[in-house]
């Protein structure tokens, strides 16, 4: 099966809060990663968490880590039609000091008003 | 602070034939990485290189190469394209050693008839 599996689609209304799962199977995971990417652009990293943490919020962004059931999500308060992109959750270990992500196939985030 | 530029933006290239594409890094990163993302698809992990050489490699066969120069520009060299190969094409810059994500570029769009 996949290393990194995300649902593929997500609709959501203008205002709402948004939120994207991802579950992972790598346990020696060291850093998980939320990148975007909006049509014909390439990856802009969101936000990162350290394996070590369960929580991290940037201003309107919300990553929760359960370790145990090797699950993220990222939560998007007050959702804008600007944030319809494709959501893309990523893990890496730390091997060698290389730090090196395997992406899911991302999540498609659609916002109507 | 630049960001990853890449070139060309988008490519025609006819099966057999071979293609280079480059890819200048983040000002301070002195690592790069390359993706393959296919239609629909995540990234695909091809290869990093750090201090001119490789240093990890996914399931891509020989005929993709790449090589990083002093400045830690690189390319990236397809032998023989086959129909399969089109696709985005990324490159990534870091800095070695950290985990706090990669910076992409834009991408190259390849397309193989």
């Amino acid at each position: 099966g996949e290393d990194v599996e995300q649902s593929l689609f997500l609709s959501v209304r203008e205002g709402d809060s948004s939120v994207i799962n991802c579950t992972y199977t790598d346990s020696s995971s060291t850093y998980l990663y939320w990148y975007k990417q909006e049509p014909g652009a390439g990856l802009q990293l969101l936000t990162y968490i350290f394996s070590n943490m369960d929580m991290k919020q940037d201003q309107r962004l919300t990553v929760l880590l359960n370790k145990k059931d090797k699950h993220l999500s990222l939560r998007i308060a007050d959702t804008q039609t600007g944030d319809s992109a494709i959501y893309f959750c990523a893990e890496s270990p730390a091997s060698g000091g290389s730090y090196i992500p395997t992406f899911g196939r991302g999540t498609s985030l659609i916002v109507h008003p | 602070e630049t960001g990853v530029t890449q070139s060309p933006t988008h490519l025609i290239k006819t099966r057999g034939q071979q293609v280079t594409l480059r890819c200048s890094s983040q000002s301070g990163h002195n690592t790069v990485s390359w993706y393959q993302q296919a239609l629909g698809q995540g990234p695909q992990f091809i290869f990093q290189y750090y201090r001119e050489e490789e240093n990890g490699r996914g399931n891509f066969p020989p005929r993709f190469s790449g090589l990083q120069f002093p400045n830690y520009s690189s390319e990236l060299n397809v032998n023989a394209l086959e129909l399969d190969d089109s696709a985005l094409y990324l490159c990534a810059s870091s800095f070695a050693g950290t985990g706090n994500g990669y910076t992409f570029g834009s991408g190259t769009r390849l397309t193989v008839v």
